[in-house]
């Protein structure tokens, strides 16, 4: 059970920025809300991950409604190597386990 | 620091074989995941480890898989008597303990059950 739900799949302009949304409406109060993404069949990359506030760093961005209950996540300046599959995912409360959904697939075209 | 490292990178086995794939967690890191990546699917959660413990095998079936991750060396995911449905990507990933922490993932090994 993944707790989140997401586009199947998005498009963004090269150089545009590109916002993947995630609705975990059943998201418990200390559960983190972690983002990654898989490139082609390579292991899944930790992008960045967050509790309740708005979090930055040199990868992307990421938005957290003040209920908990989206988020969004914000790559700048889209680039063609940001053509990934992207997993929003709340961690479980108990055992530390990501569990991971059917993803957005991100298409950045040129 | 090295990375999550993973071996073999792709492993065939013929049915009825066993396959044995390894994981060494980054430096410091001692906490676990196996996951596995039938082709055109999603990530589909194994089994957490801490060292020595299974902490949770919930997604591993029930026959032919077992996985460990001893005090010293890596951890081994192990498929007895494989069938052509095993063939897939298994991924692993560590992290340090507590809920505010990322895992990082290996590169996988791709096993093909011939």
């Amino acid at each position: 059970d993944a707790k989140t739900t997401q586009p199947t799949s998005m498009d963004c302009a090269e150089g545009r920025a590109a916002n993947l949304p995630c609705n975990h409406s059943t998201i418990s109060g200390n559960e983190y809300v972690y983002w990654y993404r898989q490139i082609h069949s390579q292991g899944p990359q930790y992008i960045i991950h967050g509790l309740k506030n708005n979090e930055t760093n040199e990868m992307a961005s990421l938005i957290i409604t003040e209920d908990r209950k989206s988020s969004t996540l914000i790559l700048p300046h889209a680039t063609l190597r940001d053509t990934a599959v992207y997993y929003c995912i709340v961690r479980v409360d108990t055992g530390n386990q990501f569990y991971f959904g059917t993803g957005t697939s991100l298409t950045v075209i040129p | 620091n090295a990375g999550v490292m993973q071996n073999p990178r792709h492993l065939v086995r013929r049915r009825g074989q066993e396959a044995r794939l390894r994981c060494s967690p980054m430096k410091g890191h001692s906490h676990v995941y196996w996951y596995r990546q039938l082709p055109e699917e999603g990530l589909k959660f194994m089994v957490y480890l801490q060292k020595e413990n299974i902490i949770d095998e919930s997604g591993m079936p029930k026959e032919r898989f077992s996985a460990e991750f001893p005090k010293e060396g890596p951890s081994i995911l192990r498929i007895q008597q494989v069938v052509r449905g095993d063939s897939a990507a298994y991924f692993c990933a560590s992290s340090l303990q507590g809920r505010n922490t990322e895992a990082f993932f290996g590169q996988g090994t791709r096993l093909t059950v011939v």
